[in-house]
């Protein structure tokens, strides 16, 4: 069984610019959820996504978006990237809502710099 | 508003000992916990899965407790190898602020030198 992945692994951007990263989760997960791990900080949680549509966000400005497609992949948007959005971005997928018991299981993460 | 912490926060021991990594949540509503390890600049990879009525799982030398009502778990490792030197991540499922989330501590930073 494949597992989450996540693309591109490493993304180099200049300040201002827009980063899009992507994630295919696990085979009949529904769920996908992002974090973000800046250096020398914990996961903090970004998105949530089910059935298409956004769950739930964390406690971050409206540039970051992102978007769950009916295969249930997902792209994660920051738009005017700052120098403090540099940070590994991590991807994880669930089976849906309606089934909390279940683990989530984590992609190996995009690295994204912004210079 | 569920919060977790992890103790300690890092860790340096001699190949071959056994050690006991400790997490403990504030709020017992938890539908499960999750161990997971991470690698430096790695993505996460988990170890092991308690569901909120389970008292302990184990996966090799790896070995899990639960204690809800107490808000603790520990992850114990038996006879410990460089190899397993990583960051060791504690993680509660539960509903938080209106939403079913997945909470994590900041983790225990673990050195194990031949």
């Amino acid at each position: 069984e494949a597992g989450v992945t996540q693309s591109p692994t490493h993304l180099i951007k200049t300040r201002g610019q827009q980063a899009t990263l992507r994630c295919s989760p696990i085979s009949g997960h529904t769920s996908v959820y992002w974090y973000q791990q800046a250096l020398g900080l914990g996961l903090q949680f970004l998105l949530w996504y089910d059935e298409g549509e956004e769950r739930n966000r964390g406690n971050f400005p409206p540039r970051f978006s992102g978007r769950q497609f009916p295969n249930y992949s997902s792209e994660l948007n920051v738009n005017a990237l700052e120098l403090e959005d540099s940070a590994l971005y991590l991807c994880a997928s669930s089976l849906g809502t309606g089934t909390d018991y279940y683990g989530y299981t984590f992609g190996s993460g995009t690295r994204l710099t912004v210079v | 508003k569920q919060e977790v912490t992890q103790i300690p926060a890092a860790l340096s021991v001699p190949e071959g000992e056994n050690l006991v990594l400790n997490c403990s949540f504030t709020d017992s509503a938890i539908y499960n916990l999750q161990w997971f390890r991470q690698d430096p600049g790695k993505g996460l990879t988990s170890l092991l899965l308690i569901q909120s009525s389970q008292r302990e799982q184990t996966s090799g030398r790896l070995n899990a407790s639960l204690d809800k009502s107490s808000g603790r778990s520990t992850l114990y490792i038996a006879a410990s190898q460089p190899g397993d030197s990583a960051t060791y991540l504690c993680a509660v499922r539960s509903f938080s602020g209106g939403y079913n989330k997945l909470i994590f501590g900041a983790g225990t930073r673990l050195a194990v030198h031949p």
